[in-house]
């Protein structure tokens, strides 16, 4: 199946600072999701991107969706002690055939972020 | 508006037994879904509900796992004849209108078989 490939895998930041981290396939995507997950508890929905070349905001939240359609960036501006958590990135499959989407998702292994304040 | 509500919260269940696991979608939403976490991983997807219909299933959907959701409201997860490896978070997550890809999820329902 379609895998989504996040990176970094972690990343300790001072607090201030800016962070990015993506999210690549091998396939396409027509959809890109962001997600926050704080522990013991659900993923949280940050950003969503329909539209390849789309940037869109959210707060200190800026997200793009890849020209490729293949990948997609988060970055954080002016790191705080609360964006601690993991950061996921996640997609509904296209079927390569049809071109279809599916409404189960495909998520990456995550992106853990650390802030020394 | 209320969000997406799972219970119980936390499980803690010996080897063979069933259990089983409610979600309480978003009101106004007619798409359920359910995902299983491990450590390590992000969700992976077990199956999904428009209204009372199950559309899709996962093949990590043994025939030891049923889901229902009778009135195309709230929905269950039975587990049986549990194993330790089902021992994970397992994640509600509901969606409707226009956002249809847009999935909020639950707090999850935390799964220990001893």
């Amino acid at each position: 199946g379609q895998q989504l490939n996040q990176s970094p895998q972690s990343m300790f930041i001072q607090e201030g600072e800016d962070v990015s981290m993506n999210c690549t396939s091998s396939s396409i995507f027509n959809t890109w999701l962001w997600y926050k997950q704080d522990p013991g508890e659900g993923p949280v929905l940050l950003i969503a991107l329909y539209k390849a070349g789309e940037l869109t905001s959210n707060g200190r939240l800026t997200a793009q969706f890849g020209i490729t359609r293949k990948d997609s960036f988060l970055n954080i501006s002016a790191s705080i002690p609360s964006d601690v958590g993991i950061y996921f990135c996640a997609g509904p499959p296209v079927d390569p055939d049809s071109g279809a989407g599916s409404y189960q998702l495909t998520f990456g292994k995550g992106t853990k972020l650390s802030v020394i304040p | 508006d209320t969000g997406v509500s799972q219970n119980p919260r936390h499980k803690i269940t010996k080897r063979g037994q069933n259990v089983t696991f409610r979600c309480d979608p978003i009101s106004e939403h007619n798409r359920l879904y359910w995902y299983r976490q491990t450590l390590g991983q992000g969700p992976e997807f077990l199956t999904y509900f428009q209204n009372e219909a199950q559309l899709e299933k996962s093949r990590l959907l043994s025939d030891r796992f049923s889901a229902e959701r009778p009135k195309g409201s709230f929905s269950t997860l039975e587990i049986q004849r549990t194993e330790q490896g089902d021992s994970a978070m397992y994640l509600c997550a509901s969606s409707g209108g226009q956002g249809f890809y847009e999935q909020y999820f639950g707090p999850g329902t935390r799964l220990t078989v001893t």
